[in-house]
């Protein structure tokens, strides 16, 4: 069965700077797809980024990107300029089929 | 457009009362449809998973079953509900066969067994 890993329960960052945040899975498939999910205190779920495993490029939307490592299936992701409004529950994901989640990492962003 | 309805949207029940969550999707047809339990401050965890009417994965042993009655419409049922239940239940949907696109949510029930 596929599992998501996501070692950092929580992290912190000052405001403008960068923090990465782990992600690590298990599969046997070539053919998947990765997501980042932020949930704020409102608890909605709100999509960050995607990343099809068949692609080498790494998916970047404007402050955030990834850094997916196939072999080693590593999917993290970087946010850059960190504001206020982006401390959340971040949560990796993977989907073939079903989509299974990691237990998630809280980030907090420091003023 | 889609969207996704989920309710109630808070829920108290004592130990051992009957469960029933419901969640409707509009604007598309076969989707996958999927129940997500997370307790306060922890990840995710996949309950059920359906690919159509009257499929059903159950992906963790509990005291909860789930229904697909309709092509649209799942269920989240228990008979005797535990305090154990407790906790933030989320419906989710994803385009059937669409592996590209991610997961649409409700906005979740908190459900709480006194």
């Amino acid at each position: 069965a596929q599992t998501v890993t996501q070692s950092q329960p929580e992290m912190s960052v000052q405001e403008a700077e960068t923090v990465t945040l782990s992600c690590t899975y298990d599969t046997s498939e070539s053919d998947y797809y990765l997501f980042w999910y932020k949930q704020p205190p409102s608890r909605q779920m709100i999509l960050v980024i995607r990343q099809e495993a068949y692609k080498q490029q790494n998916a970047t939307e404007n402050r955030f990107s990834v850094n997916f490592q196939k072999a080693a299936k590593s999917f993290s992701l970087k946010i850059s300029d960190s504001q206020l409004g982006d401390a959340a529950m971040y949560f990796c994901a993977y989907r073939r089929g079903k989509l299974v989640f990691g237990a998630g990492t809280i980030l907090r962003v420091k003023s | 457009s889609q969207t996704i309805h989920q309710w109630p949207a808070t829920l108290v029940q004592p130990v051992g009362s009957p469960l029933s969550l419901e969640c409707t999707v509009e604007g598309t047809s076969n989707p996958n449809l999927y129940w997500y339990r997370q307790a306060a401050g922890r990840g995710l965890q996949l309950l059920f998973y359906s690919v159509g009417i009257g499929q059903i994965s159950s992906e963790v042993p509990q005291n909860l079953s789930a229904s697909r009655p309709q092509d649209r419409q799942f269920i989240l049922s228990s008979k005797k509900l535990l305090l154990s239940d407790s906790g933030f239940y989320l419906c989710a949907w994803t385009p059937g066969g669409k592996q590209r696109t991610e997961a649409f949510f409700g906005q979740g029930t908190r459900l709480t067994v006194v």
